[in-house]
């Protein structure tokens, strides 16, 4: 079974830390799908990036970067030189990609303050 | 510009009433879900549908109904016979259904028992 465990609950940082949310999956598939989206206040989730199980590159797209490590079935996201406006909470979400259609596993979600 | 409309933003239900969330995307998308969110939880998948009049149920969907008339719409309906409503119900929609594309979501919709 599919499994998605974000360890934080909430972090709080000040305006320019570095922040690290934890993202620990579990599926028996060889060929999955794994995504962060983003929930900020207004509560729509926003796609922030999705990488597939052959692709272990790390990525990194301004500010934000993402630790893909099948050995350790983990798919960590990072803020360098967080902002006040980086205040939401972060879900993770795992999908089998041979379920015959997207059904998305999240995890509970971690909740970043990040104060000015 | 192209996205997903949820609305009401806030419902309030009484004992016994069915409620009726709507749900329109102009992307043309052919997937649509529906999942419900409840504090300190992650999302959990109601129903889908992957194209007009046909759709399926997801991990939660006792208490719920939906229809799919319209690619562009589907609304859900949270019955009587759903005892626990209260929650932030998020629609969404994607391209396709294999697996790796992503969703759009909606704003979300607080329900909430009077």
């Amino acid at each position: 079974a599919q499994k998605v465990t974000q360890a934080q609950t909430e972090i709080s940082v000040v305006e320019k830390e570095d922040v690290t949310l934890d993202c620990v999956y579990e599926t028996r598939d060889t060929t999955y799908y794994l995504f962060w989206y983003k929930q900020p206040p207004s509560g729509e989730l926003v796609f922030l990036i999705r990488r597939n199980s052959f692709d272990e590159q790390n990525e990194i797209s301004g500010r934000y970067s993402w630790n893909f490590q099948k050995s350790t079935s983990s798919f960590n996201f990072t803020i360098t030189a967080s902002q006040v406006v980086d205040s939401a909470v972060y879900f993770c979400a795992l999908s089998e990609a041979n379920t015959g259609f997207q059904k998305l596993v999240f995890g509970t979600g971690t909740r970043l303050l990040v104060s000015p | 510009d192209g996205g997903i409309t949820q609305s009401p933003k806030y419902l309030f239900r009484k004992e016994g009433q069915n409620v009726t969330l709507s749900c329109e995307q102009n992307l043309n998308h052919d997937a649509m879900y529906w999942y419900r969110q409840d504090p300190g939880q992650g999302l959990r998948l109601i129903y889908y549908s992957q194209i007009v009049n046909d759709f399926q149920k997801g991990d939660i969907a006792e208490g719920y109904s939906v229809s799919r008339e319209k690619k562009e719409s589907f609304p859900l309906t949270v019955t009587s016979a759903q005892k626990n409503p209260t929650a932030f119900y998020l629609c969404a929609s994607s391209a396709r259904d294999d697996g790796g594309e992503k969703l759009f979501f909606g704003s979300g919709t607080q329900l909430s028992v009077l």
